[in-house]
């Protein structure tokens, strides 16, 4: 199994393009998650799918859109990108409801963004 | 003020000691406690959780919770280099899961 998988690793974008950040969960998990983590804020939750179809906004949700067009698949969005979302992006499952606990989430290896 | 507040280090320690690694919560209403941990350029993986008050020992980490205090703990026994990482504490109630900033740990040789 490979878990949850995420593309591109790397990338630099200039402020206004956009760009589809992939994640994958080989795990038949029903939630994912995309965070990003920024020094001395931690982990942050941008959105959140607790299953095909649905989608709800988390802590930081401005500047981002997301697409759960299956269950094994999450992407997320940046319409026109900006500075301030320069950062390390994780996306993680979890085979439990957000509501339901305990909720291990498992997480895929990030993806290191540069705006410039 | 952060519901999770955790101390980001760095904190160096021989091979061998005791670490003690911690993090307070604010919300009363957080039921479980996790500890995660993150290697360089990685993604977190879950260490181990605990449920309400109480201590959960799994091989070399014993995880620790104080719920009058609102004070989570791990404590890692005999440290080996290979526990070089950040240790991010969470915790979580209904509808929230909330991560705290991470301890950068480096266990030296």
């Amino acid at each position: 199994n490979a878990g949850v998988t995420q593309t591109p690793k790397f990338q630099v974008l200039k402020t206004g393009q956009s760009m589809t950040l992939q994640c994958a969960q080989d795990m038949n998990h029903n939630s994912m998650y995309w965070y990003r983590q920024d020094p001395g804020m931690g982990l942050r939750l941008i959105y959140y799918s607790a299953s095909e179809g649905t989608t709800d906004k988390g802590e930081v949700p401005n500047g981002y859109n997301v697409s759960r067009l299956n269950k094994r698949e999450f992407s997320l969005r940046l319409e026109s990108a900006a500075p301030s979302q320069t950062s390390v992006y994780f996306c993680a499952s979890s085979e439990r409801p957000r509501t339901v606990l305990p909720d291990t989430q498992y997480f895929g290896p990030g993806t290191r963004l540069t705006v410039l | 003020q952060k519901e999770v507040e955790q101390d980001p280090g760095p904190l160096s320690v021989p091979e061998g000691a005791i670490v003690s690694l911690n993090c307070t919560y604010s919300n009363s209403a957080f039921q479980y406690f996790m500890w995660y941990r993150q290697y360089s350029r990685k993604g977190p993986e879950l260490l181990m959780y605990t449920y309400s008050s109480g201590n959960k020992e799994d091989g070399r980490f014993t995880a620790q919770v104080d719920k009058s205090s609102k004070y989570i703990s791990l404590f890692i026994r005999d440290s080996q280099p290979s526990d070089s990482a950040t240790y991010l504490c969470a915790s979580s109630g209904t509808y929230k899961y909330i991560f705290g900033t991470g301890t950068r740990l480096k266990v030296l040789a």
